[in-house]
């Protein structure tokens, strides 16, 4: 049990366009999503805390009007990146705690990998 | 602020040798303790956890013991697989705090070889 799911997997844009992520979690209510990015190479960077029906939370430095985040139900949560440009090209990470297996689990998605062009 | 100190890698083994990845975090208070591993194109994965000072997360043949003393979390495994080849995260969440919101390590590239 406990599985999420990322939808596309991948994904290739051209720069100025807009690309949405979706985060399911499959077969439990997420209270919490997270999303992540991660560079090559590199750790996981927590982009944002997503609330079912309540808006964002953003970390210091991520642009929230660049990434947006919508959270519209217990099950699903997207990450639209707005005007993308080459810098955004990464690995995007979704993860979701589920209302009944307590704040100390969380749930990994498979990831996106998105390149701007 | 909490912080995770990894050791570096990549990290090359002989199948069937014994795996040591250190793992030093500074947190306040008593964090609950996380290994995460990342296959190549894939999400992360828990590993294994500890909630508390001694105890010992094991999964899989890896194991990690929860040292207040040395603040660390090593992750062990007394004979790797070529399938443990992967990235593995050490990460803490404060008490009382979604997991969601760890502080991770940069990660340990670990190659095992036939």
């Amino acid at each position: 049990g406990a599985v999420v799911s990322q939808h596309p997997s991948w994904v290739i844009c051209k720069s100025g366009t807009s690309v949405k992520i979706e985060c399911r979690s499959l077969d439990f209510q997420a209270t919490t999503m997270f999303w992540y990015r991660q560079f090559p190479k590199q750790s996981l960077m927590l982009m944002a805390t997503s609330n079912e029906g309540s808006k964002a939370t953003y970390e210091q430095g991520v642009e929230k009007d660049k990434f947006l985040i919508n959270h519209a139900s217990l099950t699903l949560s997207t990450l639209t990146v707005t005007s993308a440009h080459p810098e955004d090209s990464s690995f995007y990470i979704c993860s979701a705690t589920a209302t009944n297996r307590g704040i100390n689990e969380q749930f990994f998605g498979p990831g996106t990998r998105l390149t701007v062009l | 602020g909490n912080s995770v100190t990894q050791m570096e890698g990549p990290v090359t083994l002989s199948e069937e040798a014994f795996l040591t990845i250190n793992c030093t975090y500074t947190a306040t208070g008593y964090p609950s303790l996380f290994w995460y591993v990342q296959y190549p194109g894939e999400g992360l994965q828990l590993l294994l956890k500890a909630t508390k000072a001694d105890d010992k997360g094991s999964n899989k043949g890896f194991e990690a013991t929860y040292r207040k003393e040395t603040t660390s979390f090593h992750l062990e495994k007394g004979s790797v697989q070529v399938s443990d080849s992967a990235v593995y995260f050490c990460a803490l969440s404060p008490l009382n705090t979604n997991a969601g919101k760890s502080t991770f390590g940069d990660g340990t590239t670990l190659t095992v070889k036939p």
